[in-house]
């Protein structure tokens, strides 16, 4: 069965430090997104990518997070200078818009 | 503003004791209502879409319904393997999402 996959699972990195997380996509997906949770709360939507380009992003996407598709297949998240409050799972998903999004297992961020 | 809210937060149940978790929601142009199951340390897990009033769904011991304002998830004759969180989100261009019923089915 096709599937989402994340890597790393799980990334230590000092604040201030860059950090990519990559995605690869179920193959004829068209629609990615990135959603974070911290622990203990609510999944939180941070950017969707169709075409090539961001469809919609929310505030918490803000200019430290960026977001491509290197080299057609990955699907990357980057945040520049991370926070200690960055630390939290990651997961991408892809899918279409008004039906399901199918999730990886997440990236577990952990900023010391 | 767009709002997800799940009850009850935990819910406990022996096996076999049938039970529903509730999904109330406000959003201007609601373009479906999802369940994810969600096991700890990994991604949701899709179970259902509904996309109007009056719409059911049924996956094996789990049945979603949706009216205007709330979606149920019934769960029949439960086993410990059904023990997760449970998770509901709108989708209006973008899902938003609950903080989940943490469900423990006890054998």
């Amino acid at each position: 069965e096709p599937e989402v996959t994340q890597t790393p699972s799980h990334q230590v990195t000092q604040m201030g430090q860059e950090v990519i997380l990559r995605c690869v996509p179920i193959s004829n997906h068209l629609y990615f997104y990135w959603y974070r949770q911290i622990l203990g709360q609510k999944v939180e939507f941070l950017v969707s990518f169709y075409n090539n380009e961001i469809s919609e992003k929310s505030e918490i996407f803000d200019d430290q997070f960026s977001v491509e598709r290197p080299d057609g297949s990955n699907f990357t998240l980057k945040i520049r200078s991370t926070k200690l409050e960055d630390s939290a799972m990651y997961f991408c998903a892809t899918g279409h818009p008004n039906t399901e999004a199918f999730f990886g297992q997440g990236t577990r961020l952990t900023v010391v | 503003e767009d709002q997800v809210t799940q009850s009850p937060e935990a819910l406990r149940l022996q096996e076999g004791e049938s039970s529903s978790l509730n999904c109330s929601y406000t959003v201007s142009g609601l373009r479906g209502l999802f369940w994810y199951r969600q096991d700890p340390g990994k991604g949701p897990e899709f179970l259902f879409t509904l996309y109007s009033a009056g719409e059911e769904k049924e996956k094996e011991r789990l049945k979603a319904t949706l009216t205007k304002k709330e979606s149920f998830l019934h769960i029949t004759a439960p086993k410990p393997e059904d023990s997760a969180t449970y998770l509901c989100a709108v989708n209006n261009r973008k899902l938003i999402w609950g903080l989940g019923t943490s469900l423990a089915v006890n054998p």
